[in-house]
């Protein structure tokens, strides 16, 4: 069992839908990254929290420390939301990033 | 342009070869890392560096692989020997840990990668 998981791996929209994607992680953390990863590879930060939500845009971010699950929203979708998804967990003093193996998320017309 | 930089963007080796990639921080950064990233998974971590030393490095990182960062700034990452197995994007990341240092999360800021494929 990987110490990061994400669901779904693969989800298909259509314009305009509300998206959630889920991250569970069962190690300790002191923070978790929600990244964007569009093809090509380039790495986009979206949101670090350790608590709480937060809002950016068309983006919301949750986590629950208790529960050890957090949730990436997005409001309105658009086509050019479609990338990869990444959530990742700070662990350990040297605070490296553990790896959920990504959303792919394709948002059509 | 003030992010993180990586060279070069794609690197296409025949197996055997060896390859030497570069990353340059955000200057302020004294923490920069490595990751891999195959296929459809997501980023696994190689080696950090707090400034010039090399603090830990992942089982992933082989004999073959060497990492360093002379003089705290930029850092290069060598594969001697590259196998078929080795083909992979490899990011950098930076970040700047405070006074604090041991404990605290700060935000990591990745390059655009490095795509390597092993002929």
């Amino acid at each position: 069992k990987n110490e990061v998981e994400q669901s779904p791996q693969n989800l298909t929209a259509q314009e305009g839908e509300f998206i959630t994607i889920n991250c569970s992680y069962s190690v300790g953390i002191s923070a978790l990254h929600w990244l964007q990863q569009h093809p090509g590879g380039g790495i986009v930060s979206l949101f670090m929290l350790s608590s709480g939500k937060k809002k950016h845009g068309r983006l919301i971010a949750t986590i629950n420390i208790q529960e050890k699950h957090s949730s990436l929203h997005i409001t309105a979708s658009h086509p050019r939301d479609s990338a990869v998804y990444i959530c990742a967990a700070y662990t350990g003093t040297a605070s490296k990033l553990t790896f959920g193996t990504g959303t792919r998320l394709q948002v059509t017309l | 342009d003030t992010g993180v930089s990586q060279n070069p963007r794609h690197k296409i080796t025949k197996r055997g070869q060896n390859v030497t990639f570069r990353c340059d921080p955000i200057s302020e950064h004294n923490r920069l890392y490595w990751y891999r990233q195959t296929l459809g998974q997501g980023p696994e971590f190689l080696t950090y560096f707090q400034n010039e030393a090399q603090l830990e490095k992942s089982r992933l990182l082989s004999d073959r692989f060497s990492a360093e960062r002379p003089k705290g700034s930029f850092s290069t990452l060598e594969i001697q020997r590259t196998e078929q197995g080795d083909s992979a994007m490899y990011l950098c990341a930076s970040s700047l840990v405070g006074l604090a240092g041991a404990g605290s999360y700060n935000e990591q800021f990745f390059g655009p990668g490095t795509r390597l494929t092993v002929l």
